[in-house]
């Protein structure tokens, strides 16, 4: 079964740094999604993406956090600079349309720690 | 605004005991219901899925869950518990993005279960 890939799966990172992540969702599926999950927490969406345009970043803190998906393929979600209170599970997730029965595919997830 | 609630934020239960981990949503129309597992330091998978029709929907792993409108709820339920169920459970809604073009996920903020020998 196709998944959705993510790298990397864990970065340690300094506070006032730059750090990056990948995600390659499932062939076909146009809408992609980004969702941040605090330890103990549930996912909470940061944005989502109708194939290359950006339809819901009202959660996004766009002071320093910031997400493209050029070809509408891949994506990559950037914060700079990261903070202590960044420290979080970043999962991606795509779906084929945006259809609201369809399910989300989520990826392993990228494990982030600020020191 | 459509929100998620899961009372239980951490349930034991024995191997080969039955299972409900409780789901209540506010909504205002017909919603869509997710249950979804995450393993540690795994994404998450989805269990199964109710959009309408029959209101008792079967999954993955033998898990079932029943949707009670009169209720709000959603509950996920497994009659005999394995020690490989051990995990995090959540219930999602779907609900419109900001402008209502398109629609998300909102998840609850989910259920650690433990299970005993």
């Amino acid at each position: 079964e196709a998944e959705v890939a993510q790298s990397p799966r864990y970065k340690i990172t300094e506070k006032s740094q730059a750090v990056a992540f990948w995600c390659d969702p499932i062939s076909g599926h146009a809408t992609l999604y980004w969702y941040r999950q605090i330890l103990g927490q549930g996912p909470e969406l940061l944005v989502q993406f109708q194939d290359e345009s950006v339809v819901d970043d009202s959660q996004l803190p766009k002071d320093r956090f910031s997400a493209e998906r050029l070809k509408g393929v891949d994506s990559t979600l950037k914060i700079q600079p990261a903070e202590l209170g960044d420290s979080a599970m970043y999962l991606c997730a795509s779906r084929p349309g945006a259809r609201a029965s369809s399910p989300l595919h989520f990826g392993n997830g990228t494990r982030l720690t600020v020191t | 605004a459509q929100s998620v609630t899961q009372p239980d934020i951490h349930i034991t239960v024995s191997e080969g005991a039955s299972l409900e981990l409780r789901c209540n949503y506010s909504y205002g129309a017909t919603p869509y219901l997710f249950w979804y597992v995450q393993s540690p330091g795994q994404g998450l998978q989805l269990l199964l899925k109710y959009f309408s029709g029959d209101t008792l929907v079967q999954g993955i792993k033998g898990f079932e869950a029943e949707f009670k409108r009169s209720q709000s709820s959603f509950n996920l339920r497994k009659p005999s518990v394995h020690w490989s169920d051990a995990a995090e459970y959540f219930c999602a809604v779907g609900a419109p993005n900001y402008g209502g073009a398109t629609n998300k996920l909102i998840f609850g903020t989910g259920t650690l279960l433990a299970v005993q020998p």
